[in-house]
């Protein structure tokens, strides 16, 4: 089965610098890479997602980048703010139905201003 | 429904008692997931109903654990002879259809069911 590794786990920077975490994943046949905000005592949230078909997605400050033939992505948070402080989760899914988003173990990410 | 319900919030009980948790999926969602959180730890998966397919049961931890979903709609999580190790937040999930390479299958989260095995 997939098997999703996330690294750092804690990473601490100052507002306004960046923040990079990444992922690798094990299934080769995945094809769909989702990233998760959770705030201390709230539900997860989908923040970006990218699929299998494009090597790069942007949405604001975020940007999410997969290499399908090195089997990892990556979240890049620009600028960052205090309000990014959060538990930051990537997923990956397989294409066979029937197959549920296997999570990393989380990155916490601390902004300080 | 707004979104993905979840019952109770929060729940207290007493080692080797039974509990019961309940998740309500966004109405018309045919997918719907189960994941248990630990304190500071990830998503751990538990198990995932699509449709009227068989569940894939893999990551539920031991026999204790099993969950049913009546109708394609509500699903019902339960521990039976919980264990300390079993205190955790249990999270449910759904989404329209299957993860894909297509659009609109975001999985959602419910607010998760909070539970203290002591």
């Amino acid at each position: 089965g997939e098997n999703v590794e996330q690294h750092p786990s804690t990473l601490s920077v100052q507002e306004g610098d960046s923040a990079v975490i990444k992922c690798t994943y094990s299934d080769s046949a995945s094809n769909y890479f989702p990233w998760y905000k959770q705030e201390l005592g709230k539900r997860p949230q989908l923040i970006i997602d990218i699929r299998s078909n494009v090597g790069e997605k942007k949405d604001q400050r975020i940007a999410v980048t997969l290499n399908k033939t090195a089997k990892h992505f990556s979240l890049h948070i620009t600028e960052t703010q205090p309000e990014d402080s959060a538990v930051y989760f990537c997923a990956a899914s397989p294409h066979q139905a029937g197959t549920a988003l296997i999570f990393g173990k989380g990155t916490t990410l601390s902004v300080s201003s | 429904g707004a979104g993905v319900s979840q019952s109770p919030s929060n729940k207290v009980t007493e080692k080797g008692k039974d509990v019961e948790l309940r998740c309500d999926p966004i109405s018309g969602h045919t997918a719907l997931y189960w994941y248990r959180q630990s304190l500071g730890q990830g998503l751990e998966f538990l198990i995932y109903f699509q449709g009227n397919s068989a569940p894939d049961k893999s990551g539920l931890p031991s026999d204790r654990f099993s969950a049913e979903r009546t109708g394609g709609s509500v699903s019902t999580l339960t521990i039976q002879r919980t264990q300390q190790e079993d205190s955790a937040v249990y999270l449910c999930a759904s989404s329209l259809d299957f993860p894909t390479g297509s659009s609109g299958n975001t999985i959602y989260f419910g607010e998760g069911s909070w539970l203290t095995v002591v």
